[in-house]
């Protein structure tokens, strides 16, 4: 059972430069979500989705866009990156209920952008 | 706008001692709290899981505590490992138009054999 898989895992990026995170889940959750996590910040929600097709805005969406084509899969795209978004990406799942919620991460996807 | 602190951000400690991490939050109109393990350069694993309506939640070596009226939880790690080193973070759900996590940023914890 592989739990939450990202791709890839590092990366190095120049400014103005393009990338696109997959995060790939097989517990058949529904909620997926995308962190990123720096030095003195802690994780901050980026976008996350409810369900396949719906994605919505968390705390820092600025220059990042998701889809949620499947319910397996959410991908942090970059369209043009820049420095600012040096940081590590932690994709998260869980099977919401009221009452659960446990979260499920992946490994972390680390981006430098020169 | 909800906030997660967790004191100390640094903990050094003996082996086999009993240990305490300190989670607090500033609204208590939360759905639950999980604490989280974070080994250097891995992804978070989720410890413990405590409900709004819980007081605490327990797992092996690990207790987890819950007072919600106080905004305060607490991670009791009993007769510590050097396994144990690594970062514990604690995060509250709430509701802001779907459910979310609220992280606090970490304690480092250090066990000394």
């Amino acid at each position: 059972n592989a739990g939450v898989t990202q791709t890839p895992k590092f990366r190095v990026l120049k400014t103005g430069q393009s990338m696109t995170l997959l995060c790939a889940q097989d517990m058949n959750h529904e909620y997926m979500y995308w962190y990123r996590q720096d030095p003195g910040m802690g994780l901050r929600l980026i976008h996350y989705s409810v369900g396949e097709g719906t994605t919505a805005k968390g705390e820092v969406p600025d220059g990042y866009n998701v889809s949620r084509l499947k319910k397996q899969n959410f991908l942090l795209g970059l369209e043009s990156a820049a420095p600012s978004q040096t940081s590590v990406y932690f994709c998260a799942s869980s099977y919401w209920t009221i009452n659960t919620g446990e979260l499920f991460f992946g490994e972390g996807s680390r981006l430098t952008v020169l | 706008k909800q906030e997660v602190t967790q004191i100390p951000a640094a903990l050094s400690v003996p082996e086999g001692e009993n240990l305490v991490l300190n989670c607090s939050f500033t609204d208590s109109a939360i759905y639950n709290l999980q604490w989280f393990r974070q080994d250097p350069g891995k992804g978070l694993t989720s410890l413990l899981l405590i409900q709004s309506s819980q007081r605490e939640q327990t797992s092996g070596r690990l207790n987890a505590s819950l007072d919600k009226s106080s905004g305060r939880s607490t991670l009791y790690i009993a007769a510590s490992q050097p396994g144990d080193s690594a970062t514990y973070l604690c995060a509250v759900t709430i509701i802001q138009g779907a459910q979310k996590l609220v992280f606090g940023q970490g304690t480092r914890l250090t066990i000394n054999p």
